[in-house]
């Protein structure tokens, strides 16, 4: 089957605006990541879903910043009036469990804010 | 605190030669550890991880924990492994924390 898909592959937004971010894991994975990439570094993680709930949001770097899965399947990445440094690749990952499973990663959301 | 360093951010060697990527880690509890690689225009995927002590495209890294080390290594490179390799450690058993990363570079 399909791998973990992220649409769009790029975004470009004007600063201040609004924008989502979507990410289609691979079927049957409870398990579901957000990680961002700056250039030049490796990724960071923002947030951990296990199932509809947010297990861990702990790198989610300030309120702007949000996200849902509400069916435990497709999960959106939400950012509010967004800036410069915002700009970077966004990529989600999924896995069976959680836990110890090895985590599939999509191909990113190039994020340029303008 | 949890962190990974990749000392080097660009390695170059020839084709035939061995290859060392290196990878310190700094975590308090029993870490998890992996190499993550993007080929070109790929995404990113999962080389090697420490428990499984496989040897993947000829690639093995061992799991140093005096030294704090997860060190990737290759007798002899293959132009084909040009890469971004990622170290990554995972402190509990969800995220995953990475290094900045190393572009591995082969030349013919």
């Amino acid at each position: 089957g399909a791998g973990v898909s992220q649409t769009p592959s790029n975004k470009v937004t004007e600063k201040g605006k609004y924008v989502e971010l979507r990410c289609d894991p691979i079927s049957g994975h409870t398990a579901l990541y957000w990680y961002r990439q700056s250039l030049g570094q490796g990724p960071e993680f923002l947030i951990y879903f296990q199932g509809t709930g947010a297990a861990d949001d702990s790198g989610l770097p300030n309120d702007r910043f949000f996200a849902v899965r509400p069916e435990g399947s497709v999960s959106t990445l939400k950012i509010q009036r967004t800036e410069r440094g915002d700009s970077a690749v966004y990529l989600c990952a999924s896995s069976s469990e959680g836990g110890r499973t090895e985590a599939f990663f999509g191909q990113g959301t190039r994020l340029t804010v303008v | 605190a949890q962190r990974v360093t990749q000392p080097e951010k660009l390695l170059s060697v020839f084709k035939g030669a061995p290859v060392e990527l290196k990878c310190n880690y700094s975590y308090s509890g029993s870490p998890e550890l992996f190499w993550y690689v993007q080929y070109s225009r790929q995404r990113l995927q999962l080389l090697l991880r420490h428990i499984s002590r496989e040897s993947i495209k000829g690639f093995t890294a061992d799991l140093n924990k005096g030294e704090t080390s997860f060190h990737l290594k290759k007798p002899f490179a293959q132009e084909e492994d040009s890469a971004m390799y990622y170290c990554a450690l995972r402190p509990g058993a969800q995220k995953l924390v990475f290094g900045q990363g190393t572009r591995l570079t082969i030349n013919p």
